[in-house]
């Protein structure tokens, strides 16, 4: 089985820098994923991590450490259009199949 | 656009009574997944196909079933609703079936948002 964990909400300010942690326990593992989720919508691919480093992409970055079971999602720059939920996901070695954390709902004030 | 299609966007019936859910998924994706995310629970991962075929299957309700089709759409069947069954249901799709990698992300469809009165 697979448990994630992350916090539920978070707050920032407008051109400022967030970071969102994700720890999981898996059995095998085989890629971590972060989705965005604006309410009542579909979740959009953010990132793909397999590999321990940092994978940057624009003004969003995604970290990975395999050892620590531990991911972070780092946003810079921050747009009010980032207020969002960011979901991590952890697939297992074997499967295609995703399990979701619960998300980190985003509040991005001015 | 995803270019993962689901109908209809809004489904309103009552308990004791069936809906079916239908997603066309993106072009030369062969996976088929549904999932239900309600508030308390987070997104939930129902099933999988793949290319015709059940590939996983996770916390689906013995009242609920899903196919896919030879054209690779795929249908979720919800049987005797209940009122808890309230959700949104999202549909997305991959390449591949079991295989890892970047070439295998899933991308989700709009959903269809289900209220059991």
């Amino acid at each position: 089985g697979q448990n994630i964990d992350q916090p539920t909400e978070m707050t920032a300010t407008e051109g400022a820098i967030v970071q969102i942690n994700c720890t999981y326990q898996t059995s095998g593992f085989n890629g971590l994923f972060w989705y965005q989720q604006h309410a009542g919508e579909a979740p959009t691919f953010l990132s793909y991590n397999v590999l321990d480093g940092l994978e940057e992409k624009g003004r969003f970055s995604s970290f990975l450490s395999r050892s620590k079971g531990y991911s972070y999602l780092l946003l810079k720059e921050l747009q009010m259009k980032d207020s969002a939920s960011y979901l991590c996901a952890v697939r297992d070695r074997g499967y295609s199949t995703l399990t979701f954390g619960k998300g980190t709902m985003l509040l991005v004030s001015p | 656009d995803s270019g993962v299609t689901q109908t209809p966007k809004h489904l309103i019936t009552a308990t004791g009574q069936r809906v079916t859910l239908r997603c066309s998924p993106r072009s030369g994706d062969l996976s088929v997944y549904w999932y239900q995310q309600s508030l308390d629970q987070g997104l939930q991962f129902l099933i999988q196909y793949y290319n015709g075929e059940e590939r996983a299957k996770g916390n689906i309700l013995e009242r609920f079933s899903a196919q896919q089709f030879p054209d690779l759409h795929s249908e979720l069947n919800l049987s005797s609703l209940e009122l808890g069954d309230s959700a949104l249901y999202f549909c997305a799709s991959s390449v591949g079936g079991t295989s890892g990698g970047r070439g295998n992300i899933q991308y989700f469809g709009a959903g269809t948002r289900l209220s059991v009165l």
